[in-house]
């Protein structure tokens, strides 16, 4: 089955640097791949996700880019705000598997 | 407002103690599910259901049971609690089970002693 590993599990950065979060994947046959963000006391949110048929998504300050050759995706926050401080889940799923999930990356942006 | 909600938001319980956690979605989903949250282990499913009496486990589902009698409720049954279910767990709702966006409730956090 699919087995997603993140990268790095905490990272802090200075506010206004960028942060970047990695996620490979084994599973060939993925082909969704979405991020999540938790707040401290909250549930999981949706930030962002791709699509196998493309390479790269921007919303904003967050960036998402997916290489399927080498199976591996990446989250790319800029301008770092001390509200992006949160845990982020990268997730990977194809049509006929459920969703998997990274462990999970605490971020903290340092004021 | 569309929203899954979970009741308890916490629970201290002894081991062997039956409980229920409660999950309801208002948003007509069909596809529902449980995850619990462990440091270092990410998000783990226990079981989900593709719709009203279709329930399937997951990757994590001993010493839990589920039910699907509506549409909108999905709760969780620990029979026997043992200290290792101790963990943040969290429903979840979705049009489709893969490939779309989950909206996950704010938790449950449950010790076991």
């Amino acid at each position: 089955g699919e087995n997603v590993e993140q990268h790095p599990s905490t990272l802090s950065v200075q506010e206004g640097d960028s942060a970047v979060i990695k996620c490979t994947y084994s599973d060939s046959a993925s082909n969704y791949f979405p991020w999540y963000k938790q707040e401290l006391g909250k549930g999981p949110q949706l930030i962002i996700d791709i699509r196998s048929n493309v390479g790269e998504k921007k919303d904003q300050r967050i960036a998402v880019t997916l290489n399927k050759t080498a199976k591996h995706f990446s989250l790319h926050i800029t301008e770092t705000q001390p509200e992006d401080s949160a845990v982020y889940f990268c997730a990977a799923s194809d049509n006929n598997n459920d969703m998997r999930f990274g462990a999970g990356t605490r971020l903290t942006v340092k004021p | 407002e569309a929203q899954v909600t979970q009741n308890p938001r916490y629970l201290i319980t002894v081991t062997g103690k039956k409980l229920t956690v409660t999950c309801s979605q208002n948003m007509n989903h069909e596809y529902m599910s449980w995850y619990r949250q462990d440091p270092g282990l990410g998000l783990r499913q226990i079981y989900y259901s593709m719709n009203v009496e279709v329930t399937d486990k997951g990757d994590v589902p001993e010493g839990y049971k589920v039910s699907r009698k509506e549409k909108r409720n999905f709760p969780l049954i620990l029979e026997s609690p043992s200290p290792n279910q101790t963990s943040l767990y969290f429903c979840a709702s979705s049009f489709y089970r893969v490939s779309g966006e989950q909206y996950f409730g704010p938790g449950t956090r449950l010790t076991v002693t």
